[in-house]
């Protein structure tokens, strides 16, 4: 099936440190989507993307879905203790398909 | 955002009972759900797909008699373990996806340990 690639599998920053992380697939999706998941929780959605080149921003999150609709990333800027947790970055290869996730990546904010 | 719940947060059953698991959108209709297991510290990984008023669809490996789902409503689907095993011990999520958009919302999910 359908494979997400995502890295890095995991990240260890410092308090104030800008984070990057992306998604690639081998073929076109038509959506993306970044959610955050806390331990013992369920996914957050963060951003949602919908049209290549589309740059999305909440708070200090921004989200771009790339132009050849294969790839995007997620940025937080200047991160802290409560970003902690595990991003998943999730598509859908056509218009009403399943949504498809990325491994994740798991996130350490130290102080 | 939307709103999605789930209950129960945790369950601890015996071997060889039932156990059922209710998700609920609270601020909007959803006609399709989706129910999700979880290993740990693992990616989602779908086991059905829910239609309101029709059977679920359900993915490939995934037993339909082991896991019943019902969606008989446009705000509630269940998910019904039967006969649990401790191999069946695991975190069950659902999502439900807000009418004419991509978008799924989930549920906090439901720890399920089967003894």
């Amino acid at each position: 099936g359908q494979q997400l690639n995502q890295s890095p599998q995991s990240m260890f920053i410092q308090e104030g440190e800008d984070v990057s992380m992306n998604c690639t697939s081998s073929s076109i999706f038509n959506t993306w989507l970044w959610y955050k998941q806390d331990p013992g929780e369920g996914p957050v959605l963060l951003i949602a993307l919908y049209k290549a080149g589309e740059l999305t921003s909440n708070g200090r999150l921004t989200a771009q879905f790339g132009i050849t609709r294969k790839d995007s990333f997620l940025n937080i800027s200047a991160s802290i203790p409560s970003d902690v947790g595990i991003y998943f970055c999730a598509g859908h290869p056509d218009s009403w398909g399943k949504l498809q996730f990325g491994a994740g990546t798991q996130v350490v904010v130290t102080p | 955002g939307a709103v999605v719940s789930q209950h129960p947060s945790r369950v601890i059953c015996k071997s060889g009972t039932s156990v059922k698991i209710e998700c609920r959108s609270l601020d909007f209709q959803a006609t399709t759900m989706f129910w999700y297991r979880q290993f740990p510290k693992q990616s989602l990984m779908l086991m059905a797909t829910s239609n309101e008023g029709s059977k679920a669809t359900y993915e490939q490996g995934v037993e339909k008699d082991k896991f019943l789902i019902n969606h008989a409503s446009l705000t509630l689907s269940t998910l019904t373990v039967t006969s649990a095993h401790p191999e069946d011990s695991s975190f069950y999520i659902c999502s439900a996806r807000v009418p004419r958009t991509h978008e799924q919302y989930f549920g906090p999910g439901t720890r399920l340990t089967v003894t």
